[in-house]
């Protein structure tokens, strides 16, 4: 039983224009989110985080949105740039600790010059 | 240097064999774990350790098992290693402070394929 899910395994944007990448949650009592970026033969690397008291939250050119009653989040980025291009994680957790994260599937995804 | 450390990067084991992947990190941070993650699947967690002494059992724990020689080390063993735990592992760490956890730092992974 997937508690998050990240539908789309992948997806393509042009250079300079926004992706938006959607997270789907089951679990009602998960009140803390992540979004993780992998790039090949590297680890996940921590990106934006949101809490459940939130809806929104920015860092830079990465928003992530949080609609609580529709179980649904978004990691929106703009503009996007060729250095974007990597595997994203969507992450949940209840009571947020580390070792309660349950990760999404991920989503590839690439950036077109 | 990576501050979470994983050898070896890549590994090819043979069924039934005892196999030591090691962990360790400069960040001074008090937890650790190891996840596996595989295609398809998100990152899954093995095991956690709060500190040295505290140990304990994530999603997915049957046919790992786990030493936390320090509070900069932490191993994971497959005992008997078999073609099904061919995944990319990853070590994490993170700190814990005023009652919350920061983020987790991941190590580059190990990949381990069983033949």
């Amino acid at each position: 039983d997937q508690q998050v899910k990240q539908n789309s395994p992948s997806l393509s944007v042009q250079e300079g224009r926004i992706s938006i990448l959607n997270c789907d949650y089951t679990n009602s009592m998960f009140d803390y989110f992540l979004w993780y970026k992998k790039y090949p033969a590297e680890g996940p690397t921590f990106l934006i985080s949101i809490s459940s008291i939130k809806d929104k939250n920015e860092d830079g050119r990465f928003t992530v949105f949080l609609n609580k009653s529709a179980k649904h989040l978004s990691l929106h980025i703009v503009p996007s740039q060729p250095g974007d291009s990597a595997v994203y994680f969507c992450a949940a957790s209840a009571d947020f600790g580390n070792e309660k994260l349950t990760f999404g599937t991920g989503t590839r995804l690439t950036i077109i010059p | 240097d990576a501050d979470v450390t994983q050898t070896p990067r890549n590994r090819i084991t043979k069924t039934g064999k005892r196999i030591m992947l090691e962990c360790s990190q400069t960040k001074g941070h008090d937890r650790m774990y190891w996840y596996r993650q595989d295609p398809g699947l998100g990152l899954r967690l093995i095991y956690y350790s709060f500190d040295v002494k505290d140990i304990n059992k994530g999603e997915i724990s049957d046919g790992y098992s786990v030493s936390r020689q320090a509070q900069a080390k932490f191993s994971l063993s497959l005992e008997s290693a078999i073609p099904n735990q061919t995944a990319l592992y990853f070590c994490a760490t993170s700190d814990h402070r005023e009652g919350r956890d920061t983020e987790a730092f991941f190590g580059q992974g190990t990949r381990l394929t069983v033949v």
